[in-house]
């Protein structure tokens, strides 16, 4: 079975810092993993994927995020944040393994982002 | 939330009503579906279609049922079998295949409140 944790529920950053929101991962096979964004009262955007080949993405909005197969981590990033980036954040993945090609994710219970001016 | 609708956004039933969830796409996608989003919980899978005709039960779709008669459309039934049903659903689509892992669109959500 497929898992995703997000270990902190809520992140603070200064605006202009740089913010790092983390997240591991269980599959048995190869994770393809994604993160999503939601703002309040708003349905998840999609920000970035890993399906494979260089382990750092860049996503939407300045997003980045580093795939570490050793620590089966997923962490999202960005260099300098804005105040607009204040969310939530959801990591999800899926198993490439699955036999019956199921496109099922399963996602992270979320953690909140909050950018201090 | 570009190219799916759910309607309405906000949602009041009274206790042992079942009540119809709309989502409506227009991405071609022939995948559909439907999360329960719940505080500290994240997003929870109820049913979801690959096909037309054709739908499988997700995590949590006890108290719930769909149908998937046309492509666009993947409507939710929120039963009065199901025993906490406040919650925020969100519906989604996808590509569908085998060797690209396609992300999912979010449609922007309706807000369900039972008394």
């Amino acid at each position: 079975a497929q898992s995703v944790a997000q270990p902190e529920d809520q992140v603070n950053v200064a605006e202009g810092n740089p913010l790092t929101v983390k997240c591991t991962y269980s599959v048995s096979g190869n994770p393809y993993l994604f993160w999503y964004v939601q703002y309040p009262n708003r349905g998840l955007q999609f920000l970035l994927k890993y399906i494979t080949g260089d382990n750092l993405v860049k996503g939407s909005y300045g997003f980045e995020a580093e795939f570490n197969k050793s620590q089966t981590s997923f962490h999202l990033k960005k260099p300098s944040a804005l105040v607009s980036d204040s969310a939530l954040y959801f990591c999800a993945v899926r198993d490439s393994g699955d036999l019956f090609g199921n496109e099922k994710l399963t996602f992270g219970t979320g953690t909140r982002l909050t950018i201090i001016p | 939330d570009g190219g799916i609708t759910q309607s309405p956004k906000y949602l009041f039933r009274k206790e042992g009503q079942n009540v119809t969830l709309s989502c409506e796409q227009n991405l071609n996608h022939d995948a559909m579906y439907w999360y329960r989003q719940d505080p500290g919980q994240g997003l929870r899978l109820i049913y979801y279609s690959q096909i037309v005709n054709d739908f499988q039960k997700g995590d949590i779709a006890e108290g719930y049922s769909v149908s998937r008669e046309k492509k666009e459309s993947f409507p939710l039934t929120v039963t009065s079998a199901q025993k906490n049903p406040t919650a925020f659903y969100l519906c989604a689509s996808s590509m569908q295949g085998t060797v690209e892992a396609y992300e999912q669109y979010f449609g922007p959500g309706t807000r369900l409140t039972v008394t």
